[in-house]
């Protein structure tokens, strides 16, 4: 299966902006990866940000976006908050299962 | 309330086997699929097995593969991990949820101890 890949750990300053992307080792990531971008804070349970690339759930802050950018899938993050700071991962989806990328730690410092 | 909850996870020899169950209330069961997803201690998320609504199709990540089987109940609202031939590799929480385009529900995790 593929292996999806996300930076380790970044930092974005209160109010900054941050994007976090997400690659396939299969080649560019499209809309029919489906890609889905969670959060997990410590002792938690992911939470969906993003659906199908850029879509929103109610509960999703205004201030994350979901897009494709270049050959990849891509989290913005646009005037961080001390509350934005957790673990991001995306998955993606393929014809024989899902792969979640390895986790971005995002710091807001 | 809205909620799934796993069970059945516990401490087991390499090679034994477990039954993980989730349990769905407050929800329109028969219309998600369910994946199930592990967490080893500190490591990231890994995506292991996926059945669609009506369970016409099942995936489950190759490691797992021959060992594992998923199954659900749509009757009792309930979703299986049969897990054979365990390693020390497949320790880890594991959460059974659903998420798509109009859900997004996790249990709280059942935790598997692979160790002799």
């Amino acid at each position: 299966q593929a292996v999806v890949t996300q930076e380790p750990s970044l930092t974005v300053s209160p109010g900054g902006t941050v994007t976090l992307t997400c690659g396939s080792s299969t080649g560019a990531v499209t809309s029919g990866h489906y890609p889905y971008w969670f959060q997990q804070k410590p002792g938690q349970a992911p939470r969906t940000l993003i659906y199908d690339t850029s879509g929103k759930h109610s509960w999703t802050p205004a201030r994350f976006s979901g897009s494709l950018l270049g050959a990849k899938a891509a989290l913005t993050l646009s005037g961080a908050r001390p509350e934005d700071e957790a673990e991001y991962y995306c998955l993606l989806a393929y014809s024989d299962g899902r792969v979640f990328g390895g986790g971005t730690k995002l710091t807001v410092l | 309330e809205e909620q799934l909850v796993e069970s059945g996870g516990g401490l087991v020899k390499p090679g034994g086997s477990l039954r993980l169950s989730c349990a769905a209330s407050g929800i329109t069961f028969n219309r998600y699929n369910i994946h199930w997803v592990r967490q080893a201690p500190g490591k990231g998320l890994e995506w292991v097995s996926s059945i669609t609504s009506d369970s016409n199709y099942i995936t489950y990540r190759d490691s797992v593969k021959g060992r594992f089987t998923i199954s659900r109940d749509n009757v009792k609202n309930s979703v299986s991990l049969q897990m054979n031939s365990l390693r020390a590799e497949d320790a880890a929480v594991y959460y059974c949820a659903t998420f798509s385009t109009v859900s997004d529900y996790w249990g709280q995790g059942t935790l598997v101890t692979v160790s002799s």
